[in-house]
């Protein structure tokens, strides 16, 4: 069974700083995608990012990048010039080829200080 | 375009009383999803729907949930009747095929007493 796995339960970082929150996953496909959702108070699911598993180039979306290691499954989010709309819970997501339902990691609290 | 819509965004119930959720997907998106997300963790699937028909209902504990998508639009998602331990966000999403892009409605917020 595939599984998703953050090991960081909460984050800080400075308002124009750089912050990366980390990622790990386990599957024994080859072609699958991997998402980065924000989930706000508000409790909205918001898609950062995607990355499809058979690009070598890394996803980016303005102050979003990825880095994508496929043979270690490490997925990483690196948030760019931080802001204090950036706060949120942040998810890492799998997905199969098949188009299953997304396996979700348990999420990253990332706070943003002036 | 509009997303996801799902109502009540609130709702709370006493233990063994029942309660339905709607969804209504964007326009055109083949595939729906209910996710349960209980507090400090990470949405789990309850059950995928393609069009009218079910995908995969795995994890949807049938003897108190059901669900339904009449004519492969709208969705309800039903429990009767309520334990405590159902107190949770349950989200809708949908997308145009399986595996694609998801897209998530707001939320409902459930607390059972």
């Amino acid at each position: 069974a595939q599984t998703v796995t953050q090991s960081q339960p909460e984050m800080s970082v400075q308002e124009a700083e750089t912050v990366t929150l980390s990622c790990t996953y386990d599957t024994s496909e080859s072609d699958y995608y991997l998402f980065w959702y924000k989930q706000p108070p508000s409790r909205q699911m918001i898609l950062v990012i995607r990355q499809e598993a058979y690009k070598q180039q890394n996803a980016t979306e303005n102050r979003f990048s990825v880095n994508f290691q496929k043979a270690a499954k490490s997925f990483s989010l690196k948030i760019s010039d931080s802001q204090l709309g950036d706060a949120a819970m942040y998810f890492c997501a799998y997905v199969n080829q098949a188009g299953t339902a997304l396996i979700f990691g348990k999420g990253t609290t990332l706070s943003v200080s002036s | 375009e509009a997303g996801v819509a799902q109502s009540p965004r609130y709702k709370i119930i006493e233990k063994r009383q029942s309660v339905a959720f709607w969804c209504n997907p964007i326009s055109g998106h083949a595939t729906l999803y209910w996710y349960q997300q209980i507090l400090g963790q990470g949405p789990k699937l309850l059950i995928q729907f393609q069009n009218n028909g079910v995908v995969d209902d795995s994890q949807l504990p049938k003897d108190r949930f059901s669900a339904e998508r009449l004519k492969g639009v709208d969705s309800t998602l039903k429990i009767q009747p309520a334990k405590l331990e159902d107190s949770a966000v349950y989200l809708c999403a949908s997308s145009l095929i399986g595996g694609g892009k998801q897209f998530f409605g707001p939320g409902t917020r459930l607390t059972v007493l």
